[in-house]
């Protein structure tokens, strides 16, 4: 089966310095890989995607991630963190044979302190 | 409205009652999805729709959870004699058509039973 996995339960960064998120994932086959971040008491918003092409994938909000194959890595990145980040951020991977449904990481607290 | 809504926000209900949960999808989008969070844990997957038909009832937890979904559009989530270990936020995704794998989430409902 699919899956992700985010090493870190939280990340602690500090306004306007870089951060990374982490994913690694484990798939048969080409991977379909997403990030999804949840602000407090409001529901997923979609961020970005990787499904082919470039290894670096642009989406919402600044944030970038970099498809890693050689790794199997997936790492959300943006070059100056906000304030406004702090979230709660998951990595997910299409499954397969049922590929409508995503399979989730268990999610990364991103804090970004002023 | 421009997004996924559910309703309510917060059900509180007693063990062993039944609760309905609805997700009013984005107008146009045919692929449904219901997900559960529970605390300390990632998104679980309990099923999806293409049109009004429910290919995927992998993710039901039990055969107490039961879903459908009519005209296209709205979808109920139904769980029989609550548990406690059914207290969770249930989490509603539509996606545009098929093979289109940015899910758009709804807020969620917060259900607790007690």
């Amino acid at each position: 089966a699919q899956s992700v996995a985010q090493p870190e339960d939280q990340v602690n960064v500090a306004e306007g310095n870089p951060l990374t998120v982490k994913c690694t994932y484990s798939v048969s086959g080409n991977p379909y890989l997403f990030w999804y971040v949840q602000y407090p008491n409001r529901g997923l918003q979609f961020l970005l995607k990787y499904i082919t092409g470039d290894n670096l994938v642009k989406g919402s909000y600044g944030f970038e991630a970099e498809f890693n194959k050689s790794q199997t890595s997936f790492h959300l990145k943006k070059p100056s963190a906000l304030v406004s980040d702090s979230a709660l951020y998951f990595c997910a991977v299409r499954d397969i044979p049922g590929f409508q449904k995503l399979v989730f990481g268990t999610g990364t607290r991103l804090l970004v302190s002023p | 409205g421009a997004g996924v809504s559910q309703s309510p926000s917060n059900k509180v209900t007693e063990k062993g009652k039944d609760v309905e949960l609805r997700c009013d999808p984005i107008s146009g989008h045919t692929a449904l999805y219901w997900y559960r969070q529970s605390l300390g844990q990632g998104l679980e997957f309990l099923i999806y729709f293409q049109g009004n038909s429910a290919p995927d009832k992998s993710g039901l937890p039990s055969d107490r959870f039961s879903a459908e979904r009519t005209g296209g559009s709205v979808s109920t989530l139904t769980i029989q004699r609550t548990q406690q270990e059914d207290s969770a936020v249930y989490l509603c995704a539509s996606s545009l058509r098929f093979g289109d794998y940015e899910q758009y989430f709804g807020p969620g409902t917060r259900l607790t039973v007690t």
